[in-house]
């Protein structure tokens, strides 16, 4: 099955400057990576997502890369705002219309220093 | 947006007990999943389900059973409540095919003492 490993497992970085959070996946028929945050005592909440068609992805101060050959993908997010205090999970599936789940790295701790 | 209700927030048994954690969505998809969320290890799943009284096992189902017995409701079930299932229990919908947004539930913390 698949396999997601996710670094790091924390982050503290200054307001005002980026972050990136980095997860390697093992299964290379693996077609989806989405990226989702969890505020503390709140659900998994989708903030962006990547297909294996496409290299990279943006929304805002989001972004979202994809390297198909190393197996790898990243979620960088420009400007940190205090609000972008939380723990971020990067997931990996293929997506053939079937029912699979989402296999989940571990978690990243984002906090956004004052 | 699909809405995804869990029948509790919190839920504290005693162990050996039975156990049923309840998940509604009302957008008539196919796909359920039930994940469970410990520290340090993310979010694990438990089972899935993709149509009525249709089940298949994730990565750890052991301890669990499942029941689908319409569309909107996909129940797990711990047959004999243990400590180490003491955890955060989270259920998704989706629809099948390439829409593949999956969207989760409240969640329901359990402890088992």
């Amino acid at each position: 099955g698949e396999n997601v490993e996710q670094h790091p497992s924390t982050l503290s970085v200054q307001e005002g400057d980026s972050a990136v959070i980095k997860c390697t996946y093992s299964d290379s028929a693996s077609n989806y990576f989405p990226w989702y945050k969890q505020e503390l005592g709140k659900r998994p909440q989708l903030i962006i997502d990547i297909r294996s068609n496409v290299g990279e992805k943006k929304d805002q101060r989001i972004a979202v890369t994809l390297n198909k050959t190393a197996k790898h993908f990243s979620l960088h997010i420009t400007e940190t705002q205090p609000e972008d205090s939380a723990v971020y999970f990067c997931a990996a599936v293929y997506s053939g219309g079937g029912a699979d789940g989402l296999t989940f790295g571990k978690g990243t701790h984002l906090i956004i220093q004052p | 947006d699909v809405k995804v209700t869990q029948s509790s927030r919190y839920l504290v048994k005693r162990t050996g007990e039975k156990v049923f954690l309840e998940c509604v969505q009302d957008m008539d998809h196919e796909n359920m999943f039930w994940y469970r969320q410990d520290p340090g290890l993310g979010l694990r799943l438990i089972y899935f389900s993709y149509d009525v009284k249709m089940k298949e096992k994730g990565d750890i189902p052991e301890g669990y059973s499942v029941s689908r017995e319409k569309k909107e409701r996909f129940s797990l079930i711990l047959e004999s409540a243990s400590t180490n299932q003491t955890s955060m229990y989270l259920c998704a919908a989706r629809s099948p095919g390439d829409a593949y947004e999956q969207y989760f539930g409240p969640g329901t913390r359990l402890t088992v003492t």
